[in-house]
């Protein structure tokens, strides 16, 4: 089975701290995945990832960036969190050429 | 623009009746298909998809769904809920040979189950 998993369930960190969150991925997937969720607005992505040290942008990618510096982990920073910034993120992964996407259990970012 | 659309952003149904959750895409040619399931506080969980061919597809935990090309239609089903059922269920699309595979998701219907 595909496993993806985030470093944090839960997060509390203030507005201007710079903030990391971290997904891997053990099924060696080239592409991978940010999203953030959000009450009635859905999955957004913010970045994704088709190779290492590849990146592109999404639909919200201001006030994010990302890092893949290996192939099985994709980060994702938070220069200087704002209240804004305070949701529910999700990593997911693929493999190149296919079309599902696994996802994590997901990261739920408070910013006070 | 492309988009998917959930008609029903929260739907309430007694425990072992019918279910069915709507969802219709925008696009000219015929996308891969999914649903997936957020449990509270939990990720999201692949339930069924279709690429191509037979136009009733199964997944798990007994739903299935069916692509309608006439109504750009892919609408989920299950003949009878289980309390366990209740969640947030998203559809999703990927365009035929998308470059990337991006997912476009709908917005999400939560499902409540009543005694």
């Amino acid at each position: 089975d595909v496993k993806v998993t985030q470093s944090s369930r839960y997060l509390v960190k203030r507005t201007g701290e710079k903030v990391f969150l971290e997904c891997v991925q053990d099924m060696d997937h080239e592409n991978m995945f940010w999203y953030r969720q959000d009450p009635g607005l859905g999955l957004r992505l913010i970045y994704f990832s088709y190779d290492v040290k590849m990146k592109e942008k999404g639909d919200i990618p201001e006030g994010y960036s990302v890092s893949r510096e290996k192939k099985e982990r994709f980060s994702l920073i938070l220069e200087s969190a704002s209240t804004n910034q305070t949701s529910m993120y999700l990593c997911a992964s693929k493999i190149r050429g296919g079309e599902t996407q696994y996802f994590g259990p997901g990261t739920r970012l408070l910013v006070l | 623009a492309q988009s998917v659309t959930q008609p029903d952003i929260h739907i309430t149904v007694s425990e072992g009746a019918s279910l069915e959750l709507r969802c219709n895409y925008s696009y000219g040619a015929t996308p891969y298909l999914f649903w997936y399931v957020q449990s509270p506080g939990q990720g999201l969980q692949l339930l069924l998809k279709y690429f191509s061919g037979d136009t009733l597809v199964q997944g798990i935990k007994g739903f299935e769904a069916e692509f309608k090309r006439s109504q750009s239609s892919f609408n989920l089903r299950k003949p009878s809920v289980h309390w366990s059922d209740a969640a947030e269920y998203f559809c999703a699309v990927v365009l035929y040979g998308g470059s990337q595979g991006n997912l476009i998701f709908g917005k999400g219907t939560k499902l409540s189950v009543k005694p």
